[in-house]
């Protein structure tokens, strides 16, 4: 059970805006700045959003990330077959066993 | 651009060292500002964070795996490496090796580029 609480599974067709959540606490999400990562299948996660809601430059303005006290999120409009993927949140843990933690993962199915 | 490459052995006998090393092409190690990252994902699970390196050799761990872990540089060759001790099948893992842009305070900040990893399985 991951301490970041991502939704396993999300899915939406072809055009279609979908959004990913990521629930957290005061000592990771409440207190640093949250990144997402795309997994294609077999391959290896690639950065898709850093400090929040920045784009590294290649990524599609179509993805865009928030952020709102110690939850964040991840959407994705204008939904195309080729975002089928695992989606993870990251973020610093500064607790009394600080670390870097992942979500879970979600799922993402286009119909 | 910057490149990372892991190599290491695929299989790996109960109770012995798992050892991996990274390679980078494209930017020095010994450049300030960045991480150097080793990053597993279990058959089928997520992704665990296992610790990073500085070019200096300070070095920050995972706390469920820092007994276990140890993380190396060579500046010369511009590699750094993995140590896992005492492997059970529970290790078994892809293992990425990835470039962390320092954030704000010095912790870990994100995780550009990654490796294309390589699997592990510990086993008799």
């Amino acid at each position: 059970q991951s301490v970041l609480t991502q939704p396993p599974s999300a899915s939406g067709t072809p055009g279609q805006r979908v959004t990913i959540s990521c629930s957290g606490s005061s000592s990771n999400i409440g207190s640093n700045t949250v990144k997402w990562y795309q997994q294609l299948p077999g391959a290896a996660p690639k950065l898709l959003i850093f400090n929040n809601n920045q784009r590294p430059s290649g990524v599609p303005d179509r993805f865009s990330g928030s952020k709102s006290g110690t939850s964040a999120s991840l959407a994705i409009s204008g939904l195309q077959s080729e975002d089928e993927a695992d989606y993870y949140c990251a973020t610093w843990d500064d607790s009394l066993n600080a670390l870097v933690l992942f979500g879970g993962g979600t799922k993402l199915t286009v119909l | 651009q910057v490149q990372l490459q892991e190599s290491g052995p695929g299989l790996v006998k109960p109770s012995q060292t798992l050892s991996l090393t990274c390679t980078v092409s494209g930017a020095s190690i010994s450049n300030g500002g960045y991480h150097w990252t080793w990053i597993r994902q279990h058959p089928g699970k997520g992704l665990e964070w296992i610790g990073y390196i500085y070019y200096s050799g300070n070095t920050y761990y995972n706390p469920s795996l820092r007994s276990r872990v140890t993380i190396s540089v060579d500046t010369s060759a511009n590699q750094f490496s993995l140590k896992l001790t005492s492997v059970t099948a529970a290790d078994t893992a892809v293992y990425y090796c990835a470039r962390d842009r320092e954030g704000r305070g010095g912790v870990p900040g994100w995780f550009d580029p990654w490796g294309q990893g390589t699997l592990v399985t510990v086993s008799s």
